[in-house]
């Protein structure tokens, strides 16, 4: 089992462009999340799903879109990407159903210029 | 506010001795509380979940305590090796809601030889 996986590992932005990130799980897990994380913060929740087709605002949503098309996938979108929008973002996956424990990706560290 | 403190920010501790780290909230009713372990570059990976009515939970070299009217957790481990050395974070499920975590700051732990 490959757990949790985020493409692209790296990826530098222009101010405005657009771009996607990938997850995948291969754990057959129904709820997966997207969080940031920045230095002195901790990791924030930004969108989540609890099942295939359907997506819920976290904490900092703003700026981001959300889909899950497939039950192991779970995508994130910046539409038009802004400085305040570097970070490092994980993805994590949980089984739900009284199983909390979240199994996280190995981040993805996005840089806007 | 809802606030989660992870008292240090940064923990020096000899190779053998216990470390102890604190995970402190406020205006939360928290039906479970984990820890996770993350290292540089890497995602957070899952360590122990304590429930609300638990004091205490055991894994190995690894001891969580949950006081909720103190609201605070205590994560030690016993017989610290170097390899232990890793940010450690604290993390709150709401009992509605009970997907979602939220995260404190982290403690970044060195055990040194």
């Amino acid at each position: 089992n490959a757990g949790v996986t985020q493409t692209p590992k790296f990826r530098v932005l222009k101010t405005g462009q657009s771009m996607t990130l990938l997850c995948a799980q291969d754990m057959n897990h129904e709820y997966m999340y997207w969080y940031r994380q920045d230095p002195g913060m901790g990791l924030r929740l930004i969108h989540y799903s609890v099942g295939e087709g359907t997506t819920a605002k976290g904490e900092v949503p703003d700026g981001y879109n959300v889909s899950r098309l497939k039950k192991q996938n779970f995508l994130l979108g910046l539409e038009s990407a802004a400085p305040s929008q570097t970070s490092v973002y994980f993805c994590a996956s949980s089984y739900g159903s009284g199983r909390y424990e979240q199994y996280f990706g190995p981040g993805t560290r996005l840089t806007v210029t | 506010s809802q606030k989660i403190e992870q008292n240090s920010e940064a923990l020096n501790i000899q190779e053998g001795k216990t470390a102890t780290l604190t995970c402190n909230y406020t205006n939360y009713s928290p039906a479970y509380l984990q820890w996770y372990r993350q290292d540089p570059g890497r995602g957070p990976v899952f360590l122990l979940l304590i429930r609300e009515n638990e004091k205490e939970k055991r894994k190995e070299r690894l001891k969580v305590t949950f006081d909720t009217t103190l609201k605070q957790s205590l994560f030690h481990i016993t017989a610290s090796q170097p390899a232990d050395s890793a940010t450690y974070l604290c993390a709150l499920n709401r009992l509605q809601g009970a997907q979602k975590l939220v995260f404190g700051q982290g403690t970044r732990l060195t055990i040194n030889p």
